[in-house]
């Protein structure tokens, strides 16, 4: 699974979107991008994944490169209780498993 | 719908011990894999089972084990604690083996303190 760098920490004004950013240059063409989030000592949470095309949901949007080398996970009003740590995450379409990679992930802080 | 459910919360053992805890996923969905969270090295993968077979496991000792029951539920045991085993437990299930297309969904954690 290709690795994925995003910055360490973002803080974001509450009310304004979120735009979180995840490189992952050395990705295939039949590997997804996925988003989780874990609000502090809670399990992580889904947000939305996606494998070449933006695909938004009630959540956020997830906007990926034409050449998939960077995908950004947008927040569209970001509130207080969106503090958290955002995982960016790179797996591969096939090999039923469910190991997933995670990094250090971007700790998002929303400010009043 | 219920989510993924750990069970117990929060557990404190001493060294030498040996604890087991337990998940059940969510209904019909019939693969579960399990994560390790520390400070240092954050979250960290240690097994998927489906069908009550391991399918997949990350780089832990043979202390750290794991099963699944037919109805889907499973539980991981670890024994012999050492210090360093104190983490937060994650399980996580899936409707299939977990693919491209699908999601993980997590249980909010065991908390394991080992002192």
């Amino acid at each position: 699974d290709a690795k994925t760098t995003q910055p360490t920490s973002m803080d974001c004004a509450e009310g304004r979107a979120a735009n979180l950013p995840c490189n992952h240059s050395t990705i295939s063409g039949n590997e997804y991008v996925y988003w989780y989030r874990q609000i502090h000592s809670q399990g992580p949470q889904y947000i939305i994944h996606g494998l070449k095309n933006n695909e938004t949901n009630e959540m956020a949007s997830l906007i990926i490169t034409e050449d998939r080398k960077s995908s950004t996970l947008i927040l569209p009003h970001a509130t207080l209780r969106d503090t958290a740590v955002y995982y960016c995450i790179v797996r591969h379409g096939s090999g039923n498993t469910g190991k997933l990679i995670f990094g250090q992930g971007t700790t998002l802080q929303v400010k009043p | 719908k219920a989510g993924v459910t750990q069970t117990p919360r929060y557990l404190i053992k001493t060294r030498g011990q040996q604890v087991t805890l337990s998940c059940s996923p969510i209904s019909g969905h019939r693969s579960v894999s399990w994560y390790q969270q520390t400070p240092g090295q954050g979250l960290q993968f240690l097994f998927e089972y489906f069908s009550e077979t391991q399918r997949n496991k990350g780089n832990f000792p043979g202390r750290f084990s794991g099963r699944q029951f037919s109805n889907s539920r499973s539980e991981m045991n670890v024994s012999t604690l050492e210090l360093g085993d104190s983490a937060l437990y994650l399980c996580a299930s899936s409707l299939e083996l977990f693919s491209g297309a699908n999601v993980l969904t997590f249980g909010a954690g065991s908390r394991l303190t080992v002192l």
